[in-house]
């Protein structure tokens, strides 16, 4: 199963704030969250990456709680070429023969309206 | 231009007809993986390669075998193709296996 549970849908308005929440209860000290959207079929795109500190780039800030047991993808003025599936992904690696094993889950389909 | 290369984008092909799908990068990437999606289920891991000769399964691997023999090759191998096979796969490679992944833009393949 994934280690990340994120909600399966949500409606964004154009020109605002888009939160995407996301739970990984499971994650481990040393592990960094990623983010990652996929625009209709198209290959998946790399948004931003974090491990405790908050974390900004010119896509999206990503807000990690103190417990990092869940963090917050923030698209700040949401446009319509937002319009996508999110995925938030953590690696929990109690087992080093797992390290390259990498799950998706299902992410969060946004959809931003006008 | 940095990219991850997958061909061909699209194939339609018949039960038990081996083939192959093409992936390649030119960022000196160890590690590879390949992935399949379907409606609804998100991305599945097939396989993965953390280095040069080094593969390993991923969730789904069945039905499915790879090879690395070179960095910047890891190909997809359908001995025999089944219609549950019908898929959308993309390849992806990172640095390491813990950075950021790159994808290519999907083969989407059709098994009749």
């Amino acid at each position: 199963d994934a280690k990340t549970t994120q909600p399966t849908s949500m409606d964004c308005a154009e020109g605002r704030a888009a939160n995407l929440p996301c739970n990984h209860s499971t994650i481990s000290g040393n592990e960094y969250v990623y983010w990652y959207r996929q625009i209709h079929s198209q290959g998946p795109q790399y948004i931003i990456h974090g491990l405790k500190n908050n974390e900004t780039n010119e896509m999206a800030s990503l807000i990690i709680t103190e417990d990092r047991k869940s963090s917050t993808l923030i698209l700040p003025h949401a446009t319509l070429r937002d319009t996508a599936v999110y995925y938030c992904i953590v690696r929990v690696p109690e087992d080093v023969d797992s390290w390259g094993k990498l799950q998706f889950g299902a992410g969060t389909q946004v959809v931003v309206t006008p | 231009e940095a990219q991850v290369t997958q061909n061909p984008r699209y194939l339609i092909t018949v039960t038990g007809k081996k083939l192959t799908v093409t992936c390649s990068q030119n960022m000196n990437h160890e590690y590879m993986s390949w992935y399949r999606q379907d409606p609804g289920l998100g991305l599945r891991q097939i396989y993965y390669s953390m280095n040069v000769e080094v593969t390993d399964k991923g969730d789904v691997p069945e039905g499915y075998k790879v090879s690395r023999k070179e960095k910047r090759n890891f190909p997809l191998i359908l001995e025999s193709p089944s219609p549950n096979q019908t898929s959308l796969y993309f390849c992806a490679s990172s640095p390491l296996w813990n950075e950021k992944l790159f994808f290519g833009s999907g083969t989407q393949l059709s098994v009749l």
